[in-house]
């Protein structure tokens, strides 16, 4: 059984560009979950997908974006990166929509300069 | 909205010690309670859990129990180890009709452990 891996672990960008983070989900689990973790901060919850919907989504902009790959693999996308953006980015797994039980990956860093 | 309190670390504790770490709540309806840990490096583990009013969640020797009346859901060990040191977090989710489950996490508190 393979757990969630993410990619990369760490990246730099500067303002304004644009980022996509990824995530595989560990075998069996159809359901993936953003979360961004600031320094010194408890992880957000970004957005849920679930056979490759989005479903549910919590307080961020729009320039925040995801998708879901009929494997049920993840990416994250973000546009127009501000410098408050900087933060651990954290992808979790489940089974189903209503799994509470997740399983997090190791994280992406992500540095805006 | 919901919304969830820890004590503020870090928390540093002798070998052997009892742990307490606060967490308490806010949520509409009724919530089900967690504890996450994680060790430097490396993501989230769920370390526990409790689904409704007086359940006990336990697992290597920790141990929390949902108290409704004091909306909270504070951790404990008898004996912490070295091996114990880790960020720990408090979490509630909250399953609303026609919207994804998902996690609301106070802000954490660093466990230290030494010898």
């Amino acid at each position: 059984e393979t757990g969630v891996t993410q990619s990369p672990t760490h990246l730099i960008k500067t303002r304004g560009q644009q980022v996509t983070l990824r995530c595989s989900s560990q075998s069996g689990h159809n359901t993936v979950s953003w979360y961004q973790q600031a320094l010194g901060q408890g992880p957000q919850f970004i957005f849920q997908y679930y056979r490759e919907e989005e479903n549910g989504r919590g307080n961020f902009p729009p320039r925040f974006s995801g998708l879901q790959f009929p494997n049920y693999s993840s990416e994250l996308n973000v546009n127009a990166l501000e410098l408050d953006d900087s933060a651990l980015y954290l992808c979790a797994s489940s089974e189903g929509v209503g799994g509470e039980k997740l399983f997090f990956g190791s994280g992406t860093q992500l540095s805006v300069l | 909205g919901n919304s969830v309190t820890q004590m503020e670390g870090p928390v540093t504790l002798s070998e052997e010690a009892f742990l307490t770490i606060n967490c308490t709540y806010t949520a509409t309806g009724y919530p089900s309670l967690f504890w996450y840990v994680q060790y430097p490096g490396e993501g989230l583990q769920l370390l526990l859990k409790a689904t409704k009013a007086d359940d006990k969640g336990s697992n290597k020797g920790f141990e929390a129990t949902y108290r409704k009346e004091t909306t909270s859901f504070h951790l404990e060990k008898g004996s912490v180890q070295v091996s114990d040191s880790a960020v720990y977090f408090c979490a509630l989710s909250s399953l609303n009709t026609g919207t994804a489950s998902k996690l609301t996490f106070g802000t954490g508190t660093r466990l230290q452990v030494t010898l």
